[in-house]
């Protein structure tokens, strides 16, 4: 199975900085990722996909980059609202994987 | 707009079975492939299983394979896990979800999950 390992796994930061989130895979996915939000107590939210595509009604202070086994997600100007744990996961081949997650905590 | 509500978690013990359901509404059901995806409490997103939207193609996670079974009713919009041989390890909240592919040359590609449904815990415990 193919690993992906996000780092940092916690990071602490403040309004208005730019933070950024590094998935690796243990091998070559293509642009095979997406990364996804998540609050606590809810379903998580797709962010990016196909490794740099926004998803419709994501704000554009996400962004994503990548391919191959280095990806990597910003956010550019950090809000309240985006305080939460985000994962990414690939889609290259089965079994689907996910990182271990960030979690983003307000500083 | 689009729905998925999981129904069925509960208190199981270990070795039982449980059958969980997620009921699609807001999208063409039969035109998607679907999966499972559990959490285990305050872990990290674990994939469980996927099927094809015809239901002819299915994976699992090597953690579940022979004691989970994925299913799908297309006339009733529905999607299904069955779970035998509970373990305590598989004490979670499971989430269906949604899946953006493709199909080419007879198969099919997963690219991103797009809707997960808001979940539902399965306590696996004497």
């Amino acid at each position: 199975a193919i690993q992906l390992t996000q780092s940092p796994s916690s990071l602490s930061a403040s309004v208005g900085d730019r933070v950024t989130i590094t998935c690796r895979a243990s091998q070559g996915i293509s642009s095979a990722l997406a990364w996804y939000q998540q609050k606590p107590g809810k379903a998580p939210k797709l962010l990016i996909y196909d490794a740099s595509s926004l998803e419709s009604g994501v704000p554009s202070r996400f962004s994503g980059s990548g391919s191959g086994t280095d990806f990597t997600l910003t956010i550019s100007s950090l809000q309240p609202e985006d305080f939460a744990t985000y994962y990414c996961q690939q889609f290259n081949n089965y079994p689907l994987t996910f990182g271990q997650g960030t979690r983003l905590e307000i500083k | 707009q689009v729905q998925l509500v999981e129904s069925g978690g509960g208190v199981v013990q270990p070795g039982g079975s449980l059958r969980l359901s997620c009921a699609a509404s807001g999208f063409t059901f039969s035109s998607y492939g679907m999966h499972w995806v559990r959490q285990a409490p305050g872990k990290g997103l674990e994939w469980v299983a996927f099927i094809r939207y015809d239901g002819s193609n299915k994976y699992y996670a090597d953690s579940v394979k022979g004691r989970f079974t994925i299913s799908r009713d297309n006339s009733k919009n529905t999607l299904y896990l069955q779970m035998n041989s509970l373990r305590a390890e598989d004490t979670a909240v499971y989430y269906c979800a949604k899946e953006q592919g493709y199909c080419s040359g007879g198969s099919c590609y997963s690219r991103y999950f797009d809707y997960w449904g808001q979940g539902t815990l399965v306590t696996v415990s004497s």
